[in-house]
């Protein structure tokens, strides 16, 4: 089982809807959770961290779940340049230094 | 442009030939990592440097790769006798337990990536 599970998608999104998608994550041990975003033979970029009591950038709304151990992230009025791939992203601390576990990334598609 | 660099970008190799990459760090992060990303997949974690101190490797990481940071700034990964399982993206990413400017503490600043092809 990998440690950190999306899925892959594509998820196909008119313009102006809104999306959601869930990663879930099987280290209970992990401290910090992140969703990075990538786009098309890019290198990964960090959207947005994710806290216990759930955080808003904007448009984005993600959510952290410990005891169900899986997070979430929500799209509002998608927009044509959302389209991308987002991994959710686990963090372990450990004293020789933090470590991060990626998912596999989840495609989305926004349409006109 | 996060300030990490890579070079070369795309390398096309014949199996069996020996490769090797470079990652410049954001100057004055003291942590480096290298990761492997293949199609469809996320990055997958290879191994990291606290300044020229390599403390961890994956198990992905088999005898045929050694990474280094001989300063502790730029770094090289070495794929000795490639082979067609090899070719991903490879990709390098730094970090500081300090901010610094626009740079947010302990958020890992990815380079572009080193496109690897073994044919």
């Amino acid at each position: 089982r990998k440690e950190v599970e999306q899925d892959p998608g594509p998820f196909n999104v008119p313009e102006g809807a809104t999306v959601a998608f869930n990663c879930t994550y099987s280290n209970s041990a992990s401290q910090s959770f992140f969703w990075y975003r990538q786009d098309c033979r890019k290198e990964p970029k960090l959207l947005m961290s994710v806290y216990s009591s759930g955080n808003e950038d904007g448009r984005f709304t993600a959510q952290l779940n410990r005891a169900s151990q899986y997070i979430s992230l929500l799209i509002r009025d998608s927009k044509l340049s959302d389209s991308a791939t987002y991994l959710c992203v686990v963090e372990t601390i450990k004293a020789a230094g933090n470590k991060l576990t990626f998912g596999g990334g989840t495609r989305v598609l926004v349409k006109p | 442009d996060t300030g990490v660099s890579q070079d070369p970008r795309h390398k096309i190799t014949k199996r069996g030939q020996n490769v090797t990459f470079r990652c410049d760090p954001i100057s004055e992060h003291n942590r480096l990592y290298w990761y492997r990303q293949t199609l469809g997949q996320g990055p997958e974690f290879l191994t990291y440097f606290q300044n020229e101190a390599q403390l961890e490797k994956s198990r992905l990481l088999s005898d045929r790769f050694s990474a280094e940071r001989p300063k502790g700034s730029f770094s090289t990964l070495e794929i000795q006798r490639t082979e067609q399982g090899d070719s991903a993206m490879y990709l390098c990413a730094s970090t500081s337990s300090l901010g610094q400017g626009l740079f947010r503490p302990y958020e890992q600043y990815f380079g572009p990536g080193t496109r690897l092809t073994v044919t």
